[in-house]
Parts: structure tokens; C-alpha cells; sequence
């Protein structure tokens, strides 16, 4: 099955500065990655998500970066701030049913 | 956007007694919804996928006869942990499947078993 591997399991930033979470995947056959953001004792929310055809994708603050020879996807967030602290999740599925996580990386912005 | 809701969102049960966790899909249908539990400060695992009218899809190591799915309606799941046990405690988190690629997860249930 997919394996999906996420760096860095923490994450500090000071408010402003960009942070950059990556993540691999096993499976050429993967075609779909989204992004997850999750807050304490809540469940996941999507934020981003790239399909296979693209190489890049933008939503104001945050960008989501495909390399699909090397099989990585990155998130990039910019301007920082402190609701931006959460526990973050990329994921790859290969059917668009199925969806397997990373291990999360926790985020802080410090203000 | 679509909303997913699960109830309770909290349970504390005795070991050996079963409990029963509900997903609802508030204003979509979802012919198919998943079920993942996810331990303190790690990842979510798929457990299995529900499918409307039809027996759920366990993933490897995952007991059925432990974990009841049944999806009886367009909008509506249910997992039931049955003769749960301590090691069973966990944050089990559904999500509803509007389309293809497209999943919302619900809020999760925090299960303790003591």
C-alpha cells in the first residue's frame, strides 16, 4: 500500500516568517494530495489540495508545491500568524477514495 | 461547505461493554464514508469504508466482528466498538465522501474505556 512520510514532526516559526512542511509518497500511482489542518480535539480540515497534472497550486497565504519524478509535495504558508498554530497532515490517494496520512507536523508561530 | 457531524463527541464506557458512534453528513448525501482512529500525536489510520446499503470494506488487521460499521442511510454511519477494552480508547474520526477526491471529516469522538 502507499507509505507516506512527513517532515518535520514540529515546526516553529516567528509570526511573519513562512513555513514549509514536506512530505513523500511511495506509490507512482498516487494522484491526489491534499492538506490538512487540524486544531486540538477537533477533526481534520482541508486547506489545499493538488492533483497529479499540476506542479503548483496557490490560495492566498498558502501553496502547495508537486514533484512528481522525485514524488514529493511541499506546503508553503506565508505571513504567518498565530492561528495558524495546529497540527498539519498531507495525505496521497491513489483512488480518490482512500486517503493515507502523514504523521503530522505540529506547527507554532510565536508572536 | 459540507458538514459532517459525529455524536457523541466525548464517551468514557466500562471495559467490556460496547458503544456506538454516529456520523452524520448534514446537508450532502454520501453514498460511502470512512472511519479512522487516530492515538495521541500520530497520524490517522483508515480503519475501514462504509458503503450505503452494503457491508463495509475493513482494512488489513482491523477486527470486524470488533468494529460494527452500518450505513443504513445516505447520511448516516455508525461504528460500534464492541467488548471495548483500554487499548481501544482513542479519537475515532469519520469523514463523508461528497465525490470522488472529495472528502470532510467530522469533529471526531474522544473514547476513553476504563
Amino acid at each position: 500500500g502507499e507509505n507516506v512520510e512527513q517532515h518535520p514532526s514540529t515546526l516553529s516559526v516567528q509570526e511573519g516568517d513562512s513555513a514549509v512542511i514536506k512530505c513523500t509518497y511511495s506509490d507512482s500511482a498516487s494522484n491526489y494530495f491534499p492538506w490538512y489542518k487540524q486544531e486540538l480535539g477537533k477533526g481534520p480540515q482541508l486547506i489545499i489540495d493538488i492533483r497529479s497534472n499540476v506542479g503548483e497550486k496557490k490560495d492566498q497565504r498558502i501553496a502547495v508545491t508537486l514533484n512528481k519524478t522525485a514524488k514529493h509535495f511541499s506546503l508553503h504558508i506565508t505571513e504567518t500568524q498565530p492561528e495558524d498554530s495546529a497540527v498539519y497532515f498531507c495525505a496521497a490517494s491513489i483512488t480518490g477514495n482512500q486517503f493515507y496520512f502523514g504523521t503530522g507536523t505540529s506547527l507554532t508561530v510565536i508572536p | 461547505g459540507a458538514v459532517v457531524s459525529q455524536h457523541p463527541s466525548r464517551v468514557i464506557c466500562k471495559s467490556g461493554t460496547s458503544v456506538k458512534i454516529e456520523c452524520r453528513s448534514l446537508d450532502f448525501q454520501a453514498t460511502t464514508m470512512f472511519w479512522y482512529r487516530q492515538f495521541p500525536k500520530q497520524s490517522l489510520m483508515l480503519m475501514a469504508t462504509s458503503n450505503e446499503g452494503s457491508k463495509a470494506t475493513y482494512e488489513q488487521g482491523v477486527e470486524k466482528d470488533k468494529f460494527l460499521i452500518n450505513h443504513a442511510s445516505l447520511t448516516l454511519s455508525t461504528l460500534t466498538v464492541t467488548s471495548a477494552h483500554p487499548e481501544d480508547s482513542s479519537f475515532y474520526i469519520c469523514s463523508a465522501q461528497t465525490g470522488t477526491y472529495e472528502q470532510y471529516f467530522g469533529p471526531g469522538t474522544r473514547l476513553t474505556v476504563t
